[in-house]
């Protein structure tokens, strides 16, 4: 089965600050992996994927992330961020063989002005 | 346009009753989902379509009943509602099976049992 883990759960930070958030998930197999973003109040939106090729993936807004397949990490990243970035960030994994997505915990961001 | 829709968007009732939330996707998606989200942002499968075959049922209690007419709309309905079914429950819906699993989201409907 697979699993996905979010270290952390709540992030706080002040305008500018760099962000990373972790992710490590838990399957054998080839696996896509997502970055989805829920803003306060409001539905889960796509903020990047990795499905194969380039392990450093740049999404909307500035994020980016990783993949390094020998750590099974996924870490989002942002060199600076903005207020309006405080969200709630969740990772997720897919597999052909499971055909579903499986979120992690989620990690609330807060931005401080 | 809206690509997945949901309604109600808010819904209030009390133990015991039946209630259904209805999930349309205008995107040609064969695929289909509801979500379920707790008090702590905590976000889980619940069931899937694909084509209106069901193909996942995540442990869910059989007083959640899922149906899908076409593989555009997805319902959910659920019998003799516990306060433990207060949460939001969101449709998405993914091309290809599922198989590549990018979801979009509908904008969620926001279950309080009383």
């Amino acid at each position: 089965a697979q699993s996905v883990s979010q270290h952390n759960h709540h992030v706080i930070l002040s305008e500018a600050a760099s962000l990373e958030l972790g992710c490590n998930y838990s399957y054998g197999g080839t696996v896509n992996l997502f970055w989805y973003v829920q803003y306060p109040g409001q539905h889960l939106q796509l903020l990047l994927k990795y499905f194969s090729g380039d392990p450093l993936v740049k999404g909307i807004k500035g994020f980016e992330a990783e993949f390094i397949k020998s750590k099974f990490s996924f870490n989002l990243r942002k060199p600076s961020v903005q207020w309006s970035d405080t969200a709630e960030y969740f990772c997720a994994v897919s597999s052909t063989n499971a055909g579903k997505s499986t979120f992690g915990d989620g990690t609330t961001l807060t931005v401080k002005p | 346009d809206t690509a997945v829709s949901q309604t109600p968007k808010y819904l209030v009732t009390q133990m015991g009753n039946d209630k259904s939330i209805k999930c349309e996707q205008n995107l040609g998606h064969d695929t289909m989902y509801w979500y379920k989200q707790d008090s702590k942002k905590f976000l889980k499968i619940m069931f899937s379509y694909n084509n209106k075959e069901l193909i996942i049922n995540e442990t869910v209690p059989n007083r959640f009943s899922p149906k899908s007419p076409d593989k555009a709309h997805l319902n959910l309905h659920i019998n003799s509602l516990e306060l433990g079914d207060s949460a939001v429950y969101f449709c998405a819906s993914s091309a290809s099976g599922g198989h590549t699993g990018e979801l979009f989201f509908g904008e969620g409907s926001r279950l309080t049992v009383l």
